[in-house]
């Protein structure tokens, strides 16, 4: 049984395009995440859902925008897609913080390839 | 600003030697603690965590981790690793809503 599932595992396309990438989590979890990680493996928070509510946006162009239609699931739309948007993006969730102190459950990444 | 950061960038080891991998945090506050590996290709998985009680934490895969609040560090050791721990390293801490990671530390075993 997949906890953290992602669709699709990769992605190829041109400048100027718009993807989405999809995410679900069958752990219960109240919290979902984005992620991307860089070339360098660098990992940067995109975004956090709690409850389907908007909890975390970090400096993100607003060419990206999270949907999250129930608590289970957090999708990525990316508009007008640039080269430097190429990366790896990972979806995780998390139960509550207190009982599972905000353990990050990982998806198997997106490589989103930008030509 | 609070932050994560890892002692090595790429270490190079060969098999059967001892590792110890550095992380240190910013946060002044009550922390948890993590490390997460990423095999070659694949997701992030979870190695140990640390929450409270006992400072030295076991994980998976004969990982351990010393929490050394004095120090704000929460270094990583295995005492022989094999070629199968090739691998990125990452260190992370949670405090409240938010979830930091360091940079990682590549780990290369040599065989």
């Amino acid at each position: 049984d997949t906890a953290v599932s992602q669709t699709p595992k990769y992605l190829v396309t041109q400048m100027g395009n718009d993807k989405s990438i999809k995410c679900e989590q069958n752990l219960g979890h109240d919290t979902m995440y984005w992620y991307k990680q860089d070339s360098k493996k660098f990992l940067k928070i995109m975004f956090s859902y709690n409850n389907k509510e908007l909890i975390i946006n970090e400096t993100v162009p607003n060419r990206f925008s999270p949907k999250s239609p129930d608590k289970a699931h957090l999708n990525l739309h990316i508009n007008s897609l640039e080269l430097g948007d190429s990366a790896v993006y990972f979806c995780a969730s998390s139960q509550d913080i207190v009982v599972g102190g905000n353990e990050q459950f990982f998806g198997p990444g997106t490589r989103l390839t930008v030509l | 600003a609070q932050s994560v950061s890892q002692h090595n960038h790429h270490v190079i080891l060969s098999e059967a030697a001892s590792l110890e991998l550095g992380c240190n945090y910013s946060y002044g506050g009550t922390v948890n603690l993590f490390w997460y590996v990423q095999y070659p290709g694949q997701h992030l998985q979870l190695l140990l965590k640390y929450f409270s009680g006992d400072p030295l934490v076991k994980g998976i895969k004969g990982f351990e981790a010393e929490f050394i609040k004095s120090k704000f560090s929460f270094n990583l050791r295995k005492p022989s690793v094999q070629w199968s721990d090739t691998a990125e390293y990452f260190c992370a801490v949670s405090l409240g809503q938010n979830f930091v990671f360091g940079p990682g530390t590549r780990l290369s075993v040599l065989p």
